[in-house]
């Protein structure tokens, strides 16, 4: 199993450019998360998803979107990059078994480095 | 929604020296708790948890940490660092009311240089 896995490791983009971050897990996880991670700031959640079709905002969602058309894929979207969106991206996954299991542990991907000039 | 503070942002230790990680949190019913490891350039991994039942855990590398409801604490220890525990370090609780379970709430992170 590959686990968490993102797309690209990567990327420089000039203020007002678009792109798409790709994250898939193969864990068959019902839950999806994105976050930044700034210096010290640990990790914020930017938005998230508790199954195919379904979104929700988290704590940073303003200037990205997310799509979960896949049960396995969770893709982030920047409309228009702001300097302000350099940051580290992580995507994590997790399963939950029960109304109140949420101490199942999430899942990390690699990261994105995305610098926005 | 929950409040994780982790005491000091570097810490540094000599090789085979005790490594003291502080996190507390703001509850007033105690949250499930997480330390989470991430090495240079990786994502992050669980060290250890805890939801319920016996307040010292235990996790990989020899870490252990140990929940305090009296004091709103989660503090991380090893007896004995190792260079290969240079590391950031977090603390994360996940708050079991409201719906919103699945939820983690992370620390600033704490990282540690360990000397030769």
């Amino acid at each position: 199993n590959a686990g968490v896995t993102q797309t690209p490791k990567f990327r420089v983009l000039k203020t007002g450019q678009s792109m798409t971050l790709l994250c898939a897990q193969d864990m068959n996880h019902e839950y999806m998360y994105w976050y930044r991670q700034d210096p010290g700031m640990g990790l914020r959640l930017i938005h998230y998803s508790v199954g195919e079709g379904t979104t929700a905002k988290g704590e940073v969602p303003d200037g990205y979107n997310v799509s979960r058309l896949k049960k396995q894929n969770f893709l982030l979207g920047l409309e228009s990059a702001a300097p302000s969106q350099t940051s580290v991206y992580f995507c994590a996954s997790s399963y939950t078994i029960g109304p109140y299991l949420s101490y199942n542990e999430q899942f990390f991907g690699p990261g994105t480095r995305l610098t926005v000039l | 929604a929950q409040s994780v503070t982790q005491l000091g942002s570097h810490v540094s230790v000599s090789e085979g020296a005790l490594v003291l990680l502080r996190c507390n949190y703001s509850s007033s019913v105690p949250p499930y708790l997480f330390w989470y490891v991430q090495y240079p350039n990786q994502g992050l991994q669980l060290l250890l948890k805890y939801t319920t039942g016996a307040t010292l855990v235990k996790g990989i590398n020899g870490f252990e940490a140990e929940f305090k409801k009296s004091e709103t604490s989660f503090h991380l220890t090893k007896p004995s660092a190792h260079m290969s525990d240079a590391a950031e370090y977090f603390c994360a609780v996940s708050d079991h009311r409201g719906g919103d379970d699945y939820k983690l709430s992370f620390g600033a992170g704490t990282t540690v240089t360990v000397r030769a």
